[in-house]
């Protein structure tokens, strides 16, 4: 079901730089703006980046994103513990008269 | 603040019809989109469709032969109804506030999530 292809996991140490990519087509990533959820243990997803790299209020600075053509990728700086989590890209989908797509998920492991 | 609470059955058998409803609190639910999706066990989230307060719909077309979204903007409430479920269909269902727009493309993110709530399709 999944439109938008992420690798299941990434990991690093603490204070580490994380990147996650997120891979979609032109009637998603290419022509629309990507979104990101962080979705800790057990709990409901929230927004973690929108317009490919807007952060809402609260969300710290070391989170980041970017889109370039058909792809996207959220880069995680000086990762700390808090920050395992599954992380989930989205875009709107302008085939099959629109929907919304998410991406296949990250599991982030901090080592 | 806006908050979001679903609510419903946790237990639906085959073949019945699922139906949740998301409260909202501290805000009007008037002027906003607001969507519906899912969690199966340990899987990725799917989107199921939205509503715009007014009442129109979109739906994701891999279940829209199932689904329907209604909205009650005097109670604050919005529901969804999903016919003729299966155990394919167990899952966290979550509502959320959506905020869309276009720029240079269309922009369109849930911004206000509800906490979740299971449900088991069994007999």
């Amino acid at each position: 079901q999944s439109v938008l292809t992420q690798p299941p996991s990434a990991s690093g140490t603490p204070g580490q730089r994380v990147t996650i990519s997120c891979s979609g087509s032109s009637s998603n990533i290419g022509s629309n703006t990507v979104n990101w959820y962080q979705q800790l243990p057990g709990t409901a997803p929230t927004l973690l980046l929108f317009n490919n790299n807007q952060r809402p209020s609260g969300v710290p600075d070391r989170f980041s994103g970017s889109k370039s053509g058909t792809s996207a990728s959220l880069a995680i700086s000086g990762l700390q513990s808090e920050d395992e989590a599954d992380y989930y890209c989205a875009a709107w989908d302008d085939s099959l008269s629109g929907r919304e797509v998410f991406g296949t998920g990250t599991k982030v492991t901090v080592l | 603040q806006v908050q979001l609470q679903e609510s419903g059955p946790g237990l639906v058998k085959p073949s019945e019809t699922l139906s949740l409803t998301c409260t909202v609190s501290g805000g009007s639910i008037s002027t906003y989109y607001w969507s519906w999706m899912r969690q199966p066990p340990g899987k990725g989230l799917e989107w199921i469709g939205d509503i715009y307060y007014s009442g129109t719909t979109n739906y994701n077309p891999s279940l829209k032969s199932r689904v329907s979204i209604s909205i009650d903007t005097s109670r604050n409430q919005f529901s969804l109804k999903l016919r003729s479920v299966t155990a394919a269909d167990t899952a966290v269902y979550y509502c959320a506030r959506v905020i869309v727009g276009a720029t240079v493309g269309y922009y369109y993110y849930m911004d206000v999530w509800g906490k979740g709530t299971t449900v088991t399709v069994s007999s």
